[in-house]
This record gives structure tokens, C-alpha cells and sequence, in this order.
């Protein structure tokens, strides 16, 4: 079954700091990596992975793929209490079937 | 562009009740995708069509859920009947072809069932 896992589920840092947040999957048919931001509402987009070992980067964050450890990594540099968030991690398997992971809730405090 | 239009935003109804879910994708995207996300179980796909024709339906949960794509700016997802555990926010994406095109996600509707 495919399944997509990000570490932590919750995460609490204080304004500044700086956080790595963690996504490993298991899918059949790998195509893409992809991270949205879900404040109240719907998920925007963040970032989408494609090749091994390109790094990512808009402003304060960043993101990498790694296939062969099956995992990616989005790192928010300088935290401010608007990063408060759930981060979602999902994967492109096949045609264009997004399968997501639990996410992490990040809570900035200022 | 208004990006993907989903309506109602909230709906509350009475277990039994039908209820329809709305979407109109952007312009252009040939793919629509229907989500659910609770607290439990996070975000799952239900069901996406290509063109308007429906390629995986495999995230539907039962019989009781239905989705159509009668033309390209349209599309339901129904329940019928509703029941307690459907209370979810529903959300509508769509995107542009390929893979490598990321999917935009609608506003959602909120939807309780009591």
C-alpha cells in the first residue's frame, strides 16, 4: 500500500529558530514530491521535487528530494509566528494520484 | 483567474439528507480532483477525472458517495444519504495535464452532518 509519513506530527518553536521537518514514502510508480502550507483554509503550494539532490529554495525555506533514501526534508530558516501552519507533504505516484501524508503542525510562538 | 470555485462553503444537514458538492475548476485544466480531509485520517483522495472522464475512483468511500464531471467547468460530488461520519471539508482541486504540473486546490466546504 502506498503510504507517505512525515515526522514530527507537531512540532513547537520559538520566532527565529529554525525547523526541518521530515517526509519518507513508500509508493509505487514514484513521479514527484510535492509540500503545501495549510493555514485555515485550503492547501497552497509550496514546492515540487522532482530530481534527486536539487534543492529547492523560496526565501526562508527550502526543500530536497532524496530517492534513495525515499525521503525529503523542508527547512523554514529565521521562523516567524506567520510560519504557524500544517505542513503536507504528498507524492505524484502514477497518472497524477496525489497521496498525502499526515502532515506536521508547526506552532511558531513569539 | 478566480482559481478553482467550490460551493457551498459550509453545509449542515440532517443525516439522510443528499447532499451536492460543487466545483468549477480553472480554465483550462483537463484534470479534477475531489479530496476529503478530516482530523483523523488528513487529507484523501476520493476520486479524479481526466477530461471529464472519471480515471480512479478507488478513494471512494462507499456506494453512498457519487461524482460526476458532466463538461469541463463542472463538477458534483454527491452523498447520498449523508451520515454523521462524512462531516469533513471537502476540497475540489484541478491542474494542467501532465505530472509535472502542480494540482490548485479550491476553498473547500466545510460540511457537518448531525
Amino acid at each position: 500500500e502506498d503510504k507517505v509519513v512525515q515526522s514530527p506530527l507537531s512540532l513547537v518553536v520559538h520566532e527565529g529558530d529554525t525547523v526541518t521537518l521530515n517526509c519518507s514514502y513508500e509508493v509505487t510508480n514514484f513521479r514527484s514530491l510535492l509540500w503545501y502550507k495549510q493555514e485555515k483554509k485550503a492547501p497552497t503550494f509550496l514546492f515540487m521535487l522532482t530530481s534527486s539532490g536539487i534543492e529547492k529554495k523560496s526565501g526562508r525555506l527550502s526543500s530536497i528530494l532524496d530517492k534513495k533514501e525515499l525521503s525529503s526534508i523542508l527547512n523554514i530558516t529565521a521562523t516567524q509566528t506567520g510560519d504557524s501552519a500544517i505542513y503536507l507533504c504528498a507524492v505524484i505516484q502514477g497518472a497524477q494520484k496525489l497521496v498525502f501524508g499526515q502532515g506536521t503542525r508547526l506552532t511558531i510562538n513569539p | 483567474d478566480a482559481g478553482v470555485i467550490q460551493s457551498p462553503r459550509h453545509e449542515v444537514t440532517e443525516m439522510g439528507q443528499e447532499v451536492t458538492l460543487r466545483c468549477k475548476p480553472i480554465s483550462g485544466h483537463d484534470y479534477l480532483f475531489w479530496y476529503r480531509q478530516t482530523m483523523m485520517r488528513g487529507l484523501e483522495l476520493l476520486i479524479y477525472f481526466n477530461n471529464n472522464v472519471p480515471i480512479d475512483d478507488s478513494g471512494m468511500p462507499e456506494d453512498r458517495f457519487s461524482a460526476k464531471m458532466p463538461n469541463a467547468s463542472f463538477s458534483t460530488l454527491k452523498i447520498q444519504p449523508s451520515e454523521p461520519r462524512d462531516s469533513a471539508v471537502y476540497f475540489c482541486a484541478s491542474s494542467l495535464g501532465t505530472f509535472k504540473e502542480t494540482q490548485y486546490f479550491g476553498p473547500g466546504t466545510r460540511l457537518l452532518v448531525l
